[in-house]
């Protein structure tokens, strides 16, 4: 019955590596999000997806690229890694972008890149 | 117990006890702001929000405030247990813009 789910959970990988992380949510919303929570815990949002459609795209380097193939899924792809890419990735999804709508966050991927 | 929320990031209440943990927001022309519980291992949950145009709401066990004469938020939390303990995250939005999370206040409850 998991709501939004994201795999992998952990990812530990090397500098210069390409990855990816996958999300899914079944929840039959509209708008799905990528955040980054850094160390100190602090959370902000990379991207935002509304009906497979980019809405917000934050000052986040090109080496990271959103790919949503259907309303359900928003997989984050992200270029020749390096150091301080090392943090949690939490997506998460909401019913719209109006006020009011909850995001429902995923358990996160906590990635490490050595 | 009362926290500042981006001042002092840690909360120590003992069980039964009423917490205030409280956030400073920044963009005065946000109408619309949620608190988040965040348990270690694990993403952030919806708690409460508030829209603008009230100062006050309440859910089970927890009241928000808002005063926006002053940018502040806070969150009450009445009679803590342990299973309060988490990381407690304000944040805020205007319209449809994104929501900015504020840096979270760490909440331990002391058995």
């Amino acid at each position: 019955d998991t709501a939004v789910s994201q795999t992998p959970k952990y990812l530990v990988t090397q500098m210069g590596n390409d990855k990816s992380i996958k999300c899914e949510q079944n929840l039959g919303h509209d708008t799905m999000y990528w955040y980054k929570q850094d160390s100190k815990k602090f959370l902000k949002i990379m991207f935002s997806y509304n009906n497979k459609e980019l809405i917000i795209n934050e000052t986040v380097p090109n080496r990271f690229s959103p790919k949503s193939p259907d309303k359900a899924h928003l997989n984050l792809h992200i270029n020749s890694l390096e150091l301080g890419d090392s943090a949690v990735y939490f997506c998460a999804s909401s019913r719209g972008r109006d006020l009011g709508y909850e995001q429902y966050f995923g358990p996160g991927t906590r990635l490490t890149v050595t | 117990g009362e926290s500042v929320g981006l001042h002092l990031p840690t909360l120590s209440v003992q069980e039964g006890d009423n917490s205030i943990i409280n956030c400073a927001y920044s963009n005065s022309a946000s109408d619309y702001f949620i608190w988040y519980k965040q348990e270690s291992g694990k993403g952030p949950q919806f708690i409460i929000d508030i829209r603008s145009n009230m100062d006050k709401r309440q859910g089970q066990r927890v009241t928000v405030l808002l005063n926006k004469t002053v940018k502040h938020l806070s969150l009450q939390i009445a009679a803590t247990q342990p299973g309060d303990s988490a990381v407690y995250f304000c944040a805020e939005r205007f319209g449809n813009e994104k929501l900015t999370f504020g840096t979270g206040t760490r909440l331990t409850i002391i058995p």
